[in-house]
């Protein structure tokens, strides 16, 4: 079976531009977790949904935004990009929550110039 | 709120040697969960070890195994017979048991580099 997968895996965008970072999850898992992580810093919570509700929300602004699909497959949205929204975002999907069983994606690395 | 702390930034050690990684962290709930994830590097995270905090027994895997002193929230990782392979960023982790208003989410230390030297 198929691991958690991400796309795009690099990507380059400039201060004030928008991005969308994608993720599906394993296949039966219904719960989408984003995490960012900051070179050098462990992984940071954004937001976890499931059944296509936000069940989570780490203490990040208003600027990044998420949704679940009906297949339950998950974007990330990020506006007004900053330089310090460049990191590593991590997805982990989860069975029905609460769930101690995550696994991650390998990620999209967001280089904002 | 939850803290995590890995207070060693970088470790070595000679492969087929032995090595600790430290991790304390700071919560009042009384049922939670423990991880040690790996990240090698430009490579995805992946679960090393996981403790439950109601579970008395240390756990382990084969050539990990975890010390998890509860009352001290401490949980420390023991790699045995150091492997080439074992290179990687090793992140401590904490999640709550059960749902939170807050998601179920983890909360990670800023890790500790582990190389192994030939």
């Amino acid at each position: 079976d198929a691991g958690v997968t991400q796309s795009p895996t690099h990507l380059i965008k400039t201060r004030g531009q928008q991005v969308t970072l994608r993720c599906s999850p394993i296949s039966g898992h219904k719960s989408v977790s984003w995490y960012q992580q900051v070179l050098g810093q462990g992984p940071q919570f954004i937001f976890q949904y499931y059944e296509k509700e936000e069940r989570g929300r780490g203490n990040f602004p208003d600027r990044f935004s998420a949704r679940q699909f009906p297949n339950y497959s998950s974007e990330l949205n990020v506006n007004a990009l900053l330089l310090g929204d460049s990191a590593l975002y991590l997805c982990a999907s989860s069975p029905i929550p609460p769930s101690y069983e995550q696994y991650f994606g390998p990620g999209t690395r967001l280089t904002v110039t | 709120a939850q803290t995590v702390t890995q207070s060693q930034p970088e470790m070595s050690v000679q492969e087929a040697e032995t090595v600790t990684l430290s991790c304390t962290y700071d919560t009042s709930e009384s049922n939670y969960y423990l991880f040690w994830y790996k990240q090698p590097p430009s490579r995805q995270m992946i679960l090393v070890i996981r403790q439950e905090a109601y579970k008395q027994q240390n756990a382990t895997e084969n050539r990990f195994s975890v010390n998890f002193q509860k009352a001290a929230k401490s949980f420390s990782l023991k790699i045995s017979d150091s492997q080439l392979g074992d290179t990687a960023m090793y992140f401590c982790a904490f999640m709550k048991h059960g749902f939170s208003n807050t998601g179920n989410q983890f909360y990670f230390g800023t890790g500790t580099s582990l190389t192994v030297i030939p």
